[in-house]
């Protein structure tokens, strides 16, 4: 299996910018998880789906954030308005129980 | 949101040498999982432990899930230079497969 593919890997923007985070998740696996990671807060979980239905999404952070997942295979993080702020790495991870498992990462840094 | 408590924060040690890193909580937990990140990389997991007292090993891991359920610790003997990296411990508490994750150790291994 492939794992869990996300895109970009790396993306650069301004401030006030729309900023789309793709994940690709593990075929079968039936939850989804959003996470964002930075020195100071350390892993923090967003959002989750399961079925493709958001089940919690107590963690993002503000209006400014929006999650979706249209189909079992694809899910996106958009942020709109970007700000300095929002900058960090931002992983996928998908599961079937409690196993999580994560993508690569996505590095924002708004400028 | 809820971390556990991993200690220590970082570590330096000379190869060769064991490690002993461990994660409490205030909350029961389920299944204890360790993972690990390296640089640029998402974490990647190690040891999934499903059962209180539950002892397991990995190569020259060894993790253990407390009989309290509230804590687990990882063990890395004879380290090597790519032990490098952060290890995080993860925590399910029943929650629909939400995982409540460390703060990380961080590992530094010299020659």
């Amino acid at each position: 299996d492939a794992g869990v593919i996300q895109s970009p890997r790396h993306e650069v923007t301004e401030m006030g910018q729309e900023v789309t985070l793709r994940c690709k998740p593990i075929s079968g696996h039936d939850y989804l998880f959003w996470y964002r990671q930075t020195m100071m807060r350390g892993l923090e979980l967003l959002i989750y789906f399961n079925n493709n239905v958001p089940i919690d999404d107590s963690g993002m952070p503000e209006d400014r954030f929006s999650a979706k997942m249209p189909n079992a295979s694809f899910s996106t993080l958009k942020i709109q308005p970007s700000e300095p702020r929002d900058s960090a790495v931002y992983f996928c991870a998908s599961s079937l129980s409690y196993t999580q498992y994560f993508g690569p990462g996505t590095r924002l840094t708004v400028l | 949101g809820q971390q556990l408590n991993q200690s220590p924060q970082s570590m330096f040690i000379q190869e060769g040498e064991d490690v002993s890193m461990n994660c409490t909580s205030s909350s029961i937990f389920n299944t204890w999982l360790w993972y690990k990140q390296d640089p640029g990389e998402g974490p990647v997991l190690l040891i999934a432990l499903y059962k209180a007292g539950e002892l397991t090993s990995n190569g020259r891991l060894t993790a253990q899930f407390g009989i309290t359920r509230k804590d687990s610790f990882l063990n890395i003997s004879a380290s090597i230079p790519s032990d490098v990296g952060i290890y995080f411990c993860a925590g399910e508490g029943g929650t629909a497969s939400k995982l409540t994750f460390g703060t990380g150790t961080r590992l530094q291994v010299t020659l």
